[in-house]
């Protein structure tokens, strides 16, 4: 079945950096857009990042631009999103998620599936 | 940026009742070249990711029940909850995906009473 699993968060200092994976299986990876977005304890969904289905295209969110980078290896079916200079307003868990359509590079996209998440707390 | 604003925060419906949240954006989501907007629902059950309900507005994911309907066009759209289950107690977000920054609204809580 479609699938994508996170991993790679944990508890990070404030101003240092983490990278978070997402293996993908089920579906022909390259071929889809791939996502990241987030959510604070308690707090709503926030779209993060998004990366074409060959990774020529990228897009990110206004509060992790120049901070976070999204990238992909469809050798292995890899989603990655590098996060430095991490803040406190970064606690969150975080989700990959399939672009809903292989229709064009696919940026533009729901999210289907989600991961389970990952936590990442940035805390001295 | 575009902004999407739901409405209510939160409402209580009794099991078998209708329930009716509203999505309204700052800017058209509709591509005029393909006929589509550029919206979708979620559901979020407590501990559990979202599950896309519908996209492009109104079409409903596979195996979602057909209580769950979505509607409109442009700026403001609606997701309907017919026959309310026990199950269907979750929040409920909308997602345009028209223009990046991609934006969620702020999520609707429902309960059922």
């Amino acid at each position: 079945q479609v699938q994508v699993v996170e991993s790679g968060g944990g508890v990070v200092q404030p101003g240092r950096s983490l990278r978070l994976s997402c293996a993908a299986s089920g579906f022909t990876f390259r071929k889809y857009g791939m996502h990241w977005a987030r959510q604070a304890p308690g707090k709503g969904l926030e779209w993060v990042a998004v990366i074409s289905h060959d990774g020529t295209n990228i897009h990110y969110g206004d509060s992790v631009k120049g901070r976070f980078t999204i990238s992909r290896d469809n050798s292995n079916n890899m989603l990655y999103l590098q996060m430095n200079s991490l803040r406190a307003e970064d606690t969150a868990v975080y989700y990959c998620g399939k672009g809903g359509t292989d229709y064009g590079s696919g940026i533009y996209n729901w999210l289907d599936p989600w991961g389970q998440g990952t936590l990442v707390v940035v805390s001295s | 940026d575009i902004v999407v604003t739901q409405s209510p925060d939160s409402l209580a419906v009794s099991l078998g009742e209708r329930a009716t949240i509203n999505c309204k954006s700052s800017q058209s989501v509709f591509y005029s070249s393909n006929n589509k907007n550029y919206l979708a629902w979620y559901q979020q059950k407590a501990g559990q990711p979202p599950k896309v309900l519908i996209y492009w507005a109104s079409t409903r994911e596979s195996g979602v029940p057909d209580r769950f309907s979505g509607s409109g066009s442009g700026t403001d759209f609606t997701l309907t909850i017919n026959s309310l289950q026990a199950e269907d107690a979750a929040v409920y977000y909308c997602q345009q995906y028209y223009s990046s920054p991609q934006t969620f609204g702020q999520g609707t809580k429902l309960e059922i009473k």
